[in-house]
């Protein structure tokens, strides 16, 4: 099956420092990936829609110029966390879809997830 | 808007008992319906799905039934295990892409 691949899995930032988060399709093509964030014991909420080759489109509320995405190639999709807070401590997770999929039968795939501590 | 209501947990459950987890929308078309599972400390995992009205997703022993005249995804297993203690997500996306409206999310705790 299609595998996303998210990496770090973990990572630990001191306050005011930023955080790449990257997030690679390794079996295909995807035109498109998403970034959501998810609180603790909550849901996931969407927070950008990641388009290869054009900017991100950022969901309501969510701050573009503290969370930067480039999605420089078709299986590559990263994060930026800039000058991050301990507000900004959740776990973030990236899917994608198969730009053959062009039915969009099978869905998105996703990554792993990272889980953000910024002390 | 779109939106998913499922039902909150904690669900907690004996080994062998009957699972079930409500889940409801709201969409302006005909979207596609999910469950996504996510087992501690790691990320999502489609469990089943169903594009259209009538269509039964089934996995791993669990099921759910596309009902549009209720606008419902109801999952179901008739007998879970202590592997099964995860958070299940039900999720929509319309046609026009892959951008997921989840549902809160139910823990399910299975005890031996």
């Amino acid at each position: 099956g299609a595998v996303v691949s998210q990496h770090p899995s973990r990572v630990i930032c001191k306050s005011g420092t930023s955080v790449k988060i990257e997030c690679r399709s390794l079996d295909f093509q995807a035109t498109t990936m998403f970034w959501y964030r998810q609180f603790p014991k909550q849901s996931l909420m969407l927070m950008a829609t990641s388009n290869e080759g054009s900017k991100a489109t950022y969901e309501q509320g969510v701050e573009k110029d503290k969370f930067l995405i480039n999605h420089a190639s078709l299986t590559l999709s990263t994060l930026t966390v800039t000058s991050a807070h301990p507000e900004d401590s959740s776990f973030y997770i990236c899917s994608a879809r198969d730009a053959r999929d062009s039915a969009r039968r099978r869905g998105a795939f996703f990554g792993q997830g990272t889980r953000l501590t910024v002390v | 808007g779109n939106s998913v209501t499922q039902m909150e947990g904690p669900v907690t459950l004996s080994e062998e008992a009957f699972l079930t987890i409500n889940c409801t929308y709201t969409a302006t078309g005909y979207p596609s319906l999910f469950w996504y599972v996510q087992y501690p400390g790691e990320g999502l995992q489609l469990l089943l799905k169903a594009t259209k009205a009538d269509d039964k997703g089934s996995n791993k022993g669990f099921e759910a039934t596309y009902r549009k005249e209720t606008t419902s995804f109801h999952l179901e297993k008739g007998s879970v295990q202590v592997s099964d203690s995860a958070v299940y997500f039900c999720a929509l996306s319309e046609a026009a892409g892959n951008k997921l409206t989840f549902g809160g999310g139910t823990r399910v705790l299975v005890k031996p």
